[in-house]
């Protein structure tokens, strides 16, 4: 799987967007790019995915750039219970499912 | 269709006892994990299942045993506990591993002390 880089941490004012980068400069043509967000004390849980067009769904948008190194989770409006650690991850078909990790995130802190 | 559950939700152990944590999921999926979360950390794989019947190791799976005897089950044993097995296990399926389906579905954990 490619690498992926995110910051380590970021903040976030109530009611506006959270912007969440994530890196994957060595990403493949058949790599998909998915995020995950754990709350606390809770299991992660599924965001979105994408391969290279912008997807949107009920939770965010994800913009992937169209060299596909990098791409961002937006959360449109932002509030105190997206406060979160969000995992940014890269998979293609038929990877090996022993190689399923999750790295360390980005804590999102979302500040009334 | 209640997704992935665990049981149980919380546990608290001697050193030296032993237990089985049961995960199951009602998607029909393939692929099930057992994870492991230490305090601030993030996830680790102790092992994982490609389908019923099958179980591989993951990246920590010294002094854990699994098996998947039915698809929708997959179990995570201690043989001996030990305090440093005292974490979160989290339980996840997926339908495959990779590509345009691999969302992967966690249960809610399973909070573990061994004393």
């Amino acid at each position: 799987d490619a690498k992926t880089t995110q910051p380590t941490s970021m903040d976030c004012a109530e009611g506006r967007a959270a912007n969440l980068p994530c890196n994957h400069s060595t990403i493949s043509g058949n790599e998909y790019v998915y995020w995950y967000r754990q709350i606390h004390s809770q299991g992660p849980q599924y965001i979105i995915h994408g391969l290279k067009n912008n997807e949107t769904n009920e939770m965010a948008s994800l913009i992937i750039t169209e060299d596909r190194k990098s791409s961002t989770l937006i959360l449109p409006h932002a509030t105190l219970r997206d406060t979160a650690v969000y995992y940014c991850i890269v998979r293609a078909l038929n990877t090996n499912a022993g190689k399923s990790t999750f790295g360390d995130g980005t804590t999102l802190t979302v500040k009334p | 269709n209640a997704g992935v559950t665990q049981t149980p939700k919380f546990r608290v152990l001697k050193t030296g006892q032993s237990m089985t944590l049961l995960c199951a999921q009602d998607m029909n999926h393939e692929y099930m994990y057992w994870y492991r979360q230490d305090p601030g950390m993030g996830l680790r794989l102790i092992h994982y299942s490609v389908g019923e019947g099958t179980t591989a190791k993951g990246e920590v799976p010294d002094g854990y045993n699994v098996s998947r005897l039915k698809k929708q089950n997959f179990l995570l044993g201690l043989e001996s506990a030990a305090p440093s097995q005292t974490s979160v296990y989290f339980c996840a399926s997926s339908y495959d591993t990779g590509g345009a389906s691999y969302e992967q579905y966690f249960g809610p954990g399973t909070r573990l002390t061994v004393t």
